[in-house]
């Protein structure tokens, strides 16, 4: 089955300690990207990938760091988690071109304390 | 960059009636105008999408209208349905890709049967 899978799918952390949200799709897309949801804000881009060892900031990068050493792999890293980066994060893939869908995780919520 | 406002924040109808959310856009460069349907719990998935060369698309129960001179295109969902209740996002983009879809910030549609 397609599909982007998200872990953890929920997390309660403290201030500070360095997590990593993973993401995997297994539908060989070139283009994968992290997105956070909050309320009264919608979805706004954290990061993105264009292809392997290739990402770039997205609309609210501050806080956080990406890699893709892997083309199935996008792990979306907090360094120092802080009480403003609790949200719902979502992790996308699309195999890019002109007119490309983009399919999402499930979600991964995020309390920090 | 794009600023995309969406309208309203939520919405309810009774089953059978119509639903109607309404975006506007920004930048006159945007040409890629997609709809998604956030299930309880879910990530967002694609229903439908137009492009800056039609005014108008229909799919079933669902349609979307553009305006590129009013910069502003609509969601319209007719005979609704139960499962039609979700948080539905516009989004709008010069291309696709992960690093140019610029989200409004959603409408809670219910439906009440």
């Amino acid at each position: 089955e397609a599909q982007v899978t998200q872990n953890p799918r929920y997390l309660i952390t403290v201030t500070g300690k360095k997590l990593t949200v993973t993401c995997s799709q297994n539908m060989n897309h070139e283009y994968m990207s992290w997105y956070r949801q909050d309320p009264g804000l919608g979805l706004r881009q954290i990061y993105y990938s264009m292809n392997v060892e290739v990402t770039d900031k997205g609309d609210v990068p501050e806080g956080y760091k990406v890699s893709r050493k892997e083309k199935r792999n996008f792990p979306l890293i907090l360094e120092s988690p802080s009480p403003n980066q609790t949200s719902l994060y979502f992790c996308a893939s699309t195999p890019g071109g002109t007119y490309g869908e983009l399919f999402f995780g499930e979600g991964s919520r995020l309390t920090v304390l | 960059g794009e600023n995309v406002e969406q309208h309203p924040s939520t919405l309810s109808v009774q089953e059978g009636d119509s639903a109607v959310i309404k975006c506007t856009y920004s930048d006159s460069a945007s040409n890629y105008f997609p709809w998604y349907k956030q299930e309880l719990g879910k990530g967002p998935q694609l229903i439908i999408d137009i492009r800056s060369n039609v005014g108008e698309k229909k799919d079933q129960r669902i349609a979307v209208t553009l305006n590129k001179t009013a910069k502003h295109f609509s969601l319209h969902i007719t005979e609704t349905q139960p499962e039609d209740s979700a948080v539905y996002f516009c989004a709008a983009s010069r291309k696709t890709g992960a690093n140019n879809l610029f989200f409004g910030t959603g409408t809670r549609l219910t439906v009440i049967p």
